[in-house]
């Protein structure tokens, strides 16, 4: 059925980076896309983007173009979400969530990581 | 960007009583291929969205029958045959047609 676990809370000051991973399992992980969604405090869900697992090709939401990369390791089915030069504003919940793109039984986005807290602070 | 409008924002339900939910899209979410583009999710206290309805009217697997989505084009409804308190939550409505995918607003589903 698959199954993503994301990497632990996180608390970073302005100005550093964070890496939050989303590890897959229990499904051919190049076979659905990795989507990132953010959720700030009290807020509904926002899509950042995808990348497609098959060819390593991100694409990105406009309000997540410049300090927002994604990233592969195929090799131990991880997807990563890098953000550089945070702000207070970034601070949210960072969710990945797999959506099939071959071989699909169902679409949408049918899988979501327990998703990682990110808190910007001084 | 497709801008999603769900309404009511909120709706107090009595358990075994029926539920309903709307959700317009600023443009039709019809594809080529004769699918609307249209997913439901509900997200419970504490915990991520999960996948109730996918394509305006599939059920996602392990979802109970007593969700239901309908609608064509620009305005669908979700609809909770017998509410049950474990059904309590924000549900969304997101389009998957074109440009970035965009959520409604989230309507809350409470306990009268």
């Amino acid at each position: 059925q698959g199954q993503l676990v994301q990497s632990g809370s996180e608390l970073k000051k302005p100005g550093a980076s964070v890496r939050v991973s989303c590890k897959a399992s229990g499904y051919t992980f190049t076979k659905h896309a990795m989507n990132w969604v953010r959720q700030a405090p009290g807020q509904g869900p926002e899509w950042m983007g995808w990348i497609n697992t098959y060819t390593g090709i991100p694409m990105y939401a406009p309000g997540f173009r410049g300090r927002f990369v994604f990233s592969l390791d195929t090799s131990v089915s991880t997807a990563y979400l890098q953000i550089s030069s945070l702000e207070a504003e970034d601070t949210a919940t960072y969710y990945c969530t797999r959506e099939c793109t071959s071989g699909c039984a169902l679409f949408g986005f049918d899988v979501w990581g327990q998703g990682t807290m990110v808190t910007v602070s001084s | 960007d497709i801008v999603m409008t769900q309404s009511p924002l909120s709706l107090p339900v009595t358990p075994g009583e029926p539920a309903s939910i709307s959700c317009r899209s600023s443009q039709s979410l019809l594809d080529t291929t004769g699918y609307n583009r249209l997913d439901w999710y509900l997200q419970k206290p504490g915990q991520p969205p999960q996948l109730l309805i996918y394509w305006a009217s599939n059920r996602a697997s392990g979802v109970p029958d007593r969700f239901s989505g309908s609608g064509s084009g620009t305005e669908f409804t979700l609809k909770i045959s017998r509410v049950e308190a474990e059904d309590i939550g924000i549900y969304y409505c997101m389009q998957g047609l074109e440009g970035p995918r965009t959520f409604g607003q989230g309507t809350k589903v409470e306990i009268k």
